[in-house]
């Protein structure tokens, strides 16, 4: 079964430091992998997808994400924090239903950024 | 834009009682799925419909029921609140690509259930 991982449920950085976030995965099939953010008390917003087409993949706000087949790892980088990046990121496998697809999203990671 | 919308933010509800918890979406998707959040566990699946009035279960569906009477609209009903039902509930929709893997799913901002 199709499982995530993500490494430290808190990590807080400076501003202007650099973000990783980290995610492993486990797939008995290649694995199609995404991370989410979630700002206070919205609801769950797409930062970026692994789809095969290419190992790293770039997202919106600055984010993006290396997909390591021999590490089975998809950490989540941004080269300098921003103080609007702090949120809780979700790191998650889809994994095949009956009739569908569903997201398996691991436990979250939130991020504090100081300035 | 996707929009999905829950009917309320917030929910006070006391043990025992039917609750309904309704979601739209604007896009005219396939896949609605409901979800439930809690702090340190990630988001689980609790029902997942594919179409007007089919349904699959997910990981948690013990103690919650669905409908979807219409394609826009896909509600989650608790039949007994129970203090355990204690939760962010969250909806999303997607897109039925061929029930493509990396289908994107959109969120609604949620709706806080407190059962007393």
């Amino acid at each position: 079964a199709q499982s995530v991982t993500q490494l430290g449920s808190h990590v807080s950085v400076s501003e202007g430091a650099l973000v990783l976030l980290r995610c492993n995965y486990s797939s008995s099939v290649p694995p199609y992998l995404f991370w989410y953010v979630q700002y206070p008390n919205q609801g769950l917003q797409l930062l970026l997808k692994y789809t095969s087409a290419a190992t790293l993949v770039k997202g919106i706000n600055g984010f993006e994400a290396e997909f390591k087949k021999s590490e089975t790892s998809f950490h989540l980088t941004k080269p300098s924090a921003h103080m609007s990046d702090a949120a809780e990121y979700f790191c998650a496998v889809s994994a095949r239903m009956e009739y569908g697809n569903k997201l398996v999203f691991g436990a979250g990671t939130i991020l504090r950024v100081k300035s | 834009d996707v929009k999905v919308t829950q009917s309320s933010r917030y929910l006070v509800k006391r043990t025992g009682e039917k609750v309904f918890l309704e979601c739209v979406q604007d896009m005219d998707h396939e896949n609605m799925f409901w979800y439930r959040q809690d702090p340190g566990l990630g988001l689980r699946l609790i029902y997942f419909s594919y179409d007007v009035k089919m349904k699959e279960k997910g990981d948690i569906p013990e103690g919650y029921s669905v409908s979807r009477e219409k394609k826009e609209r896909f509600s989650l009903i608790l039949e007994s609140a129970s203090t355990n039902q204690t939760s962010m509930y969250l909806c999303a929709s997607g897109v039925f690509q061929g029930a493509a893997p990396q289908e994107t799913q959109y969120f609604g901002p949620g709706t806080r259930l407190l059962v007393l």
